[in-house]
């Protein structure tokens, strides 16, 4: 099946610094990236949309100069948490599709702001 | 609006059979997923419907009825690893992902 990968696995930094989560297809080109949020005992929030080489689609109430998305590539999305704060401790997990089906889940990323 | 609706907790009993509703309200319908997710981790596919009836796939199978809007995810032989959330999620007409909340399985000795 196909692989996504996620780098750093977690990652535990001092509030105000800013984060970068990479998000790779590993066997596979990916058209669409999705990264989404879950915090503890809820469900997965998408927070916004990528396609290689335009902008990403942000859902509502997630803030774009916040949490800046790159997809520079059909194997590589980034997600930089800016300006981190507690709040924004979360376990942030991406996917991603190839055509119009089935999403691949990378591991995720655990994120802890101190 | 999109709506997604399953139950939020469950509990069975090890060997036993279980059987996990959804119920979706979407705009547009281009197939069902259900996922497997446990704590501290990220989803696992499980199974995809697009056309009324039953997909079976080992001890897992699903349902799904286009007309009345609703999948069931049945788990058959229960086993104590089976214990996690199943997320059920419809593609909508613009191919995005709805998720429910997901319904946590709890399995009992």
């Amino acid at each position: 099946g196909a692989v996504v990968s996620q780098h750093p696995s977690w990652v535990i930094c001092k509030s105000g610094t800013s984060v970068k989560i990479e998000c790779r297809s590993l066997d596979f080109q990916a058209t669409t990236m999705f990264w989404y949020r879950q915090f503890p005992k809820q469900s997965l929030m998408l927070m916004a949309t990528s396609n290689e080489g335009s902008k990403a689609t942000y859902e509502q109430g997630v803030e774009k100069d916040k949490f800046l998305i790159n997809h520079a590539s059909l194997t590589l999305s980034t997600l930089t948490v800016t300006s981190a704060h507690p709040e924004d401790s979360s376990f942030y997990i991406c996917s991603a599709r190839t055509g119009e089906r089935e999403q691949f889940f990378g591991p995720g990323t655990r994120l802890t702001v101190l | 609006g999109q709506n997604i609706d399953q139950p939020t907790e469950m509990t069975a009993t090890e060997g036993a059979i279980v059987q996990i509703n959804c119920t979706y309200q979407t705009s547009g319908f281009n197939g069902l997923f259900w996922y497997q997710q446990h704590a501290g981790e990220a989803p696992t596919f499980l199974s995809y419907n697009v056309l009324d009836g039953l997909e079976e796939k080992g001890r897992f199978s699903s349902f799904l009825s286009r007309s009345k809007g609703y999948s069931y995810l049945l788990l058959k032989e229960l086993q104590m690893k089976d214990s996690a959330s199943y997320l059920c999620a419809v593609m909508d007409s613009n191919y995005q992902l709805i998720w429910g909340a997901g319904t946590k399985l709890i399995i009992k000795p």
